[in-house]
């Protein structure tokens, strides 16, 4: 079975105080990994997806990279305006019948103080 | 392009009561997708479309229906809704292309769904 877990479950930080979300995964075959940030009240917006261990990705203050076994994303700096949940989700291969599914992790909510 | 849109945004249902969300997207996307989100969950694929008049089953697809007779709506029917059903429904789209920007899902906005 495709697992995706994300720690820490919560990280407050303060501006301009640099960290990094984990996302952890198993899965018989990735085919991607996406990264979506979520406001609260709003449904989850595209960030980044990668494709092979070793690829990153970077927009504004967000670096996201991806090994064998999890992907990081990186906040550089962080202000206020970043303070979101952040969802990790991989696609697998499945013999061409994966249809695009993702399976979710839990999300890591970020508070980034003033 | 307004993207992925949902209807209603928020809904109280009485045990016993049906209702359909209505899911539409202008992209003309091939793929679509319910969710549900729930407190420490995260989200869990419902059902999805691979095309019109076609359907399958997702993770957690008990006490739901849908139908896709357009390429560019997806409905969700609760039956018989309970509160176990109570939750964030997340409708998303996405094209049939495998790579690149054929690969990510789109979503809407949510519907909050309250079952009393």
């Amino acid at each position: 079975e495709d697992q995706v877990t994300q720690s820490p479950e919560a990280l407050r930080l303060q501006e301009g105080e640099s960290s990094s979300l984990n996302c952890s995964y198993t899965v018989s075959g990735l085919r991607g990994l996406f990264w979506y940030r979520q406001d609260p009240g709003k449904g989850p917006e595209f960030l980044f997806t990668l494709y092979s261990a070793g690829e990153e990705k970077e927009k504004e203050r967000l670096k996201a990279t991806l090994t064998k076994k999890e992907s990081f994303l990186h906040i550089t700096a962080p202000k206020p305006e970043d303070s979101a949940t952040y969802l990790c989700a991989v696609q697998v291969h499945a013999g061409g019948t994966s249809y695009g599914k993702l399976t979710f992790g839990q999300g890591t909510i970020l508070t980034v103080h003033p | 392009n307004a993207g992925v849109t949902q209807t209603p945004k928020f809904r109280v249902l009485k045990t016993g009561q049906s209702m359909t969300l209505l899911c539409a997207q202008d992209m003309n996307h091939e793929y679509m997708y319910w969710y549900r989100q729930d407190p420490g969950m995260g989200l869990r694929l419902i059902h999805y479309s691979v095309g019109e008049g076609t359907t399958a089953k997702g993770e957690v697809p008990d006490g739901y229906n849908v139908s896709r007779l357009k390429k560019q709506n997806f409905l969700l029917g609760l039956e018989s809704a309970a509160p176990s059903q109570t939750s964030v429904y997340f409708c998303a789209s996405k094209s049939s292309r495998l790579a690149g920007t054929g690969a990510t899902q789109y979503f809407g906005p949510g519907t909050r769904l309250t079952v009393l």
